[in-house]
Protein backbone atom coordinates (compact mmCIF):
# COMPACT_ATOMS: atom_id res chain seq x y z
CA UNK A 1 0.00 0.00 0.00
CA UNK A 2 1.57 3.32 -1.20
CA UNK A 3 1.22 6.43 1.65
CA UNK A 4 0.41 10.06 0.66
CA UNK A 5 3.43 11.67 -1.61
CA UNK A 6 3.78 15.07 -2.17
CA UNK A 7 6.13 17.16 -4.45
CA UNK A 8 8.14 19.15 -4.49
CA UNK A 9 9.39 18.49 -1.17
CA UNK A 10 11.34 22.09 -1.19
CA UNK A 11 10.56 25.24 -3.43
CA UNK A 12 11.35 28.60 -3.34
CA UNK A 13 9.53 31.48 -4.87
CA UNK A 14 9.15 34.64 -5.19
CA UNK A 15 6.70 37.40 -3.88
CA UNK A 16 3.90 37.76 -6.58
CA UNK A 17 4.85 34.47 -8.16
CA UNK A 18 2.34 31.58 -8.75
CA UNK A 19 2.89 27.54 -7.47
CA UNK A 20 1.33 24.66 -7.63
CA UNK A 21 2.06 21.84 -5.18
CA UNK A 22 1.02 18.08 -5.63
CA UNK A 23 -0.11 15.10 -3.79
CA UNK A 24 -0.69 11.79 -4.13
CA UNK A 25 -3.31 9.82 -2.40
CA UNK A 26 -3.40 6.55 -0.27
CA UNK A 27 -4.51 4.33 -2.73
CA UNK A 28 -7.90 3.79 -2.17
CA UNK A 29 -9.07 7.34 -0.87
CA UNK A 30 -10.92 9.85 -2.22
CA UNK A 31 -10.82 12.77 0.27
CA UNK A 32 -7.62 15.12 -0.03
CA UNK A 33 -7.04 18.00 2.58
CA UNK A 34 -4.74 20.65 2.25
CA UNK A 35 -3.33 22.67 5.44
CA UNK A 36 -1.02 25.07 5.70
CA UNK A 37 1.70 24.94 9.04
CA UNK A 38 3.90 28.16 9.72
CA UNK A 39 6.65 27.37 11.80
CA UNK A 40 5.99 26.58 15.29
CA UNK A 41 1.96 26.45 15.08
CA UNK A 42 -0.53 23.59 14.26
CA UNK A 43 -1.43 22.85 10.56
CA UNK A 44 -4.36 25.16 9.81
CA UNK A 45 -7.27 23.90 7.54
CA UNK A 46 -7.42 25.16 3.96
CA UNK A 47 -10.02 23.09 1.81
CA UNK A 48 -10.86 19.64 1.40
CA UNK A 49 -11.82 17.94 -1.60
CA UNK A 50 -13.70 15.15 -1.92
CA UNK A 51 -14.73 13.19 -5.44
CA UNK A 52 -13.10 15.99 -7.44
CA UNK A 53 -15.27 18.44 -5.85
CA UNK A 54 -13.99 21.26 -2.88
CA UNK A 55 -16.14 19.91 0.18
CA UNK A 56 -15.21 22.59 3.05
CA UNK A 57 -12.80 25.36 2.92
CA UNK A 58 -10.57 27.45 6.10
CA UNK A 59 -10.48 30.87 6.28
CA UNK A 60 -8.26 31.04 3.18
CA UNK A 61 -8.62 33.92 0.24
CA UNK A 62 -9.53 32.99 -3.06
CA UNK A 63 -5.51 32.89 -4.70
CA UNK A 64 -5.56 29.63 -2.92
CA UNK A 65 -7.18 27.14 -5.23
CA UNK A 66 -7.56 23.37 -5.95
CA UNK A 67 -8.10 20.61 -7.88
CA UNK A 68 -8.97 16.76 -7.35
CA UNK A 69 -8.36 14.79 -10.37
CA UNK A 70 -10.61 11.19 -11.32
CA UNK A 71 -7.97 9.18 -9.78
CA UNK A 72 -8.26 11.22 -6.57
CA UNK A 73 -4.60 12.90 -6.90
CA UNK A 74 -5.01 16.82 -6.08
CA UNK A 75 -3.38 20.47 -6.54
CA UNK A 76 -2.88 23.36 -4.70
CA UNK A 77 -2.55 26.48 -6.28
CA UNK A 78 -0.95 29.66 -4.94
CA UNK A 79 -1.34 32.69 -7.32
CA UNK A 80 0.20 36.15 -6.23
CA UNK A 81 2.31 34.68 -3.28
CA UNK A 82 3.00 36.34 -0.27
CA UNK A 83 5.56 36.55 2.33
CA UNK A 84 2.95 35.07 4.96
CA UNK A 85 2.71 31.96 2.40
CA UNK A 86 6.45 30.66 3.27
CA UNK A 87 5.05 27.60 5.10
CA UNK A 88 4.88 23.71 5.29
CA UNK A 89 2.16 22.66 3.42
CA UNK A 90 0.42 19.36 4.43
CA UNK A 91 -1.71 17.17 2.05
CA UNK A 92 -3.86 14.29 3.94
CA UNK A 93 -5.87 12.00 2.03
CA UNK A 94 -8.70 9.73 3.66
CA UNK A 95 -11.42 6.90 2.58
CA UNK A 96 -14.94 9.25 2.56
CA UNK A 97 -14.40 12.79 4.08
CA UNK A 98 -14.79 11.78 7.85
CA UNK A 99 -12.59 9.36 8.52
CA UNK A 100 -9.05 9.44 9.47
CA UNK A 101 -6.50 11.23 7.35
CA UNK A 102 -3.03 10.53 6.85
CA UNK A 103 -0.60 12.62 5.94
CA UNK A 104 2.19 13.17 3.63
CA UNK A 105 5.46 14.37 4.55
CA UNK A 106 4.70 18.14 3.10
CA UNK A 107 6.50 20.70 0.93
CA UNK A 108 8.18 23.41 2.58
CA UNK A 109 7.31 26.62 0.13
CA UNK A 110 9.73 29.84 0.60
CA UNK A 111 9.01 33.09 -0.54
CA UNK A 112 11.33 35.36 -1.01
CA UNK B 1 -10.54 27.74 16.94
CA UNK B 2 -9.66 24.95 18.66
CA UNK B 3 -12.17 22.95 20.65
CA UNK B 4 -9.29 21.32 22.75
CA UNK B 5 -6.83 22.41 25.23
CA UNK B 6 -3.76 20.75 26.16
CA UNK B 7 -0.08 21.55 28.12
CA UNK B 8 2.15 23.44 26.12
CA UNK B 9 5.02 20.50 27.02
CA UNK B 10 5.67 17.73 28.98
CA UNK B 11 8.19 15.44 29.55
CA UNK B 12 8.42 12.05 30.37
CA UNK B 13 11.43 9.28 31.15
CA UNK B 14 12.42 6.19 28.50
CA UNK B 15 10.60 3.60 29.05
CA UNK B 16 7.85 5.27 31.67
CA UNK B 17 4.16 5.60 30.81
CA UNK B 18 3.38 9.02 29.21
CA UNK B 19 -0.07 10.46 29.77
CA UNK B 20 -1.16 13.27 28.10
CA UNK B 21 -4.26 14.97 28.90
CA UNK B 22 -6.91 16.77 26.44
CA UNK B 23 -9.82 18.72 27.87
CA UNK B 24 -12.50 19.15 25.44
CA UNK B 25 -15.22 20.81 27.79
CA UNK B 26 -17.56 21.55 24.73
CA UNK B 27 -17.68 18.70 22.77
CA UNK B 28 -20.75 17.54 21.01
CA UNK B 29 -22.10 14.16 21.28
CA UNK B 30 -21.58 12.83 17.97
CA UNK B 31 -17.72 14.58 17.56
CA UNK B 32 -15.19 12.04 17.99
CA UNK B 33 -11.49 12.81 20.28
CA UNK B 34 -9.18 12.15 17.74
CA UNK B 35 -5.01 12.32 18.44
CA UNK B 36 -2.19 12.85 15.75
CA UNK B 37 1.33 13.29 16.31
CA UNK B 38 4.12 15.36 14.71
CA UNK B 39 7.95 14.30 14.63
CA UNK B 40 9.87 17.30 13.43
CA UNK B 41 9.33 18.42 10.04
CA UNK B 42 7.55 15.48 9.22
CA UNK B 43 3.54 15.49 8.63
CA UNK B 44 1.07 14.55 11.16
CA UNK B 45 0.38 10.61 11.84
CA UNK B 46 -2.82 9.63 12.89
CA UNK B 47 -2.40 7.22 16.40
CA UNK B 48 -6.05 6.50 17.70
CA UNK B 49 -9.76 8.42 18.12
CA UNK B 50 -12.83 7.11 19.84
CA UNK B 51 -16.27 8.53 20.71
CA UNK B 52 -16.96 7.64 24.24
CA UNK B 53 -15.39 4.30 25.20
CA UNK B 54 -11.77 3.44 25.78
CA UNK B 55 -9.78 2.60 22.42
CA UNK B 56 -6.59 1.12 22.37
CA UNK B 57 -4.21 -0.15 19.28
CA UNK B 58 -0.42 -0.87 18.76
CA UNK B 59 0.49 2.59 19.43
CA UNK B 60 -1.53 3.92 22.45
CA UNK B 61 -4.69 3.94 24.38
CA UNK B 62 -7.02 6.32 24.47
CA UNK B 63 -9.04 7.15 27.98
CA UNK B 64 -12.12 9.39 27.56
CA UNK B 65 -13.70 10.35 30.63
CA UNK B 66 -17.75 9.02 31.65
CA UNK B 67 -18.99 13.32 30.92
CA UNK B 68 -16.49 13.07 28.09
CA UNK B 69 -15.59 16.49 28.48
CA UNK B 70 -11.92 15.46 28.70
CA UNK B 71 -9.43 12.45 27.50
CA UNK B 72 -5.73 10.74 27.98
CA UNK B 73 -3.47 9.56 25.71
CA UNK B 74 -1.11 6.82 26.99
CA UNK B 75 1.87 5.54 25.56
CA UNK B 76 2.61 2.98 27.94
CA UNK B 77 6.28 2.77 27.38
CA UNK B 78 7.85 5.88 26.07
CA UNK B 79 10.82 5.55 23.73
CA UNK B 80 12.57 8.54 22.43
CA UNK B 81 11.25 8.05 19.15
CA UNK B 82 7.63 9.28 20.70
CA UNK B 83 9.50 12.64 20.81
CA UNK B 84 7.04 14.96 19.00
CA UNK B 85 4.11 17.44 19.05
CA UNK B 86 0.62 15.78 19.98
CA UNK B 87 -2.68 17.22 18.95
CA UNK B 88 -6.18 16.46 20.29
CA UNK B 89 -8.71 17.14 18.25
CA UNK B 90 -12.69 16.82 18.11
CA UNK B 91 -14.23 16.32 14.92
CA UNK B 92 -17.53 15.16 13.79
CA UNK B 93 -16.75 11.67 11.78
CA UNK B 94 -20.57 11.06 10.67
CA UNK B 95 -20.94 10.06 6.67
CA UNK B 96 -23.92 12.64 6.75
CA UNK B 97 -21.74 15.42 8.14
CA UNK B 98 -18.91 17.45 7.20
CA UNK B 99 -16.67 18.67 9.71
CA UNK B 100 -12.72 20.43 9.14
CA UNK B 101 -10.21 19.20 11.19
CA UNK B 102 -8.40 22.61 13.41
CA UNK B 103 -5.30 21.80 15.04
CA UNK B 104 -4.54 23.28 18.23
CA UNK B 105 -0.76 24.06 19.12
CA UNK B 106 -0.38 20.38 20.85
CA UNK B 107 1.57 18.97 23.21
CA UNK B 108 5.10 19.12 22.94
CA UNK B 109 6.56 15.63 24.51
CA UNK B 110 10.15 15.29 25.19
CA UNK B 111 11.46 11.94 26.30
CA UNK B 112 14.28 11.61 28.53
CA UNK B 113 16.74 9.32 28.41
Amino acid sequence: ETGVTQSPTHLIKTRGQQVTLRCSSQSGHNTVSWYQQALGQGPQFIFQYYREEENGRGNFPPRFSGLQFPNYSSELNVNALELDDSALYLCASSLESYNEQFFGPGTRLTVL
Amino acid sequence: DAKTTQPTSMDCAEGRAANLPCNHSTISGNEYVYWYRQIHSQGPQYIIHGLKNNETNEMASLIITEDRKSSTLILPHATLRDTAVYYCIVRVAESTSYDKVIFGPGTSLSVIP
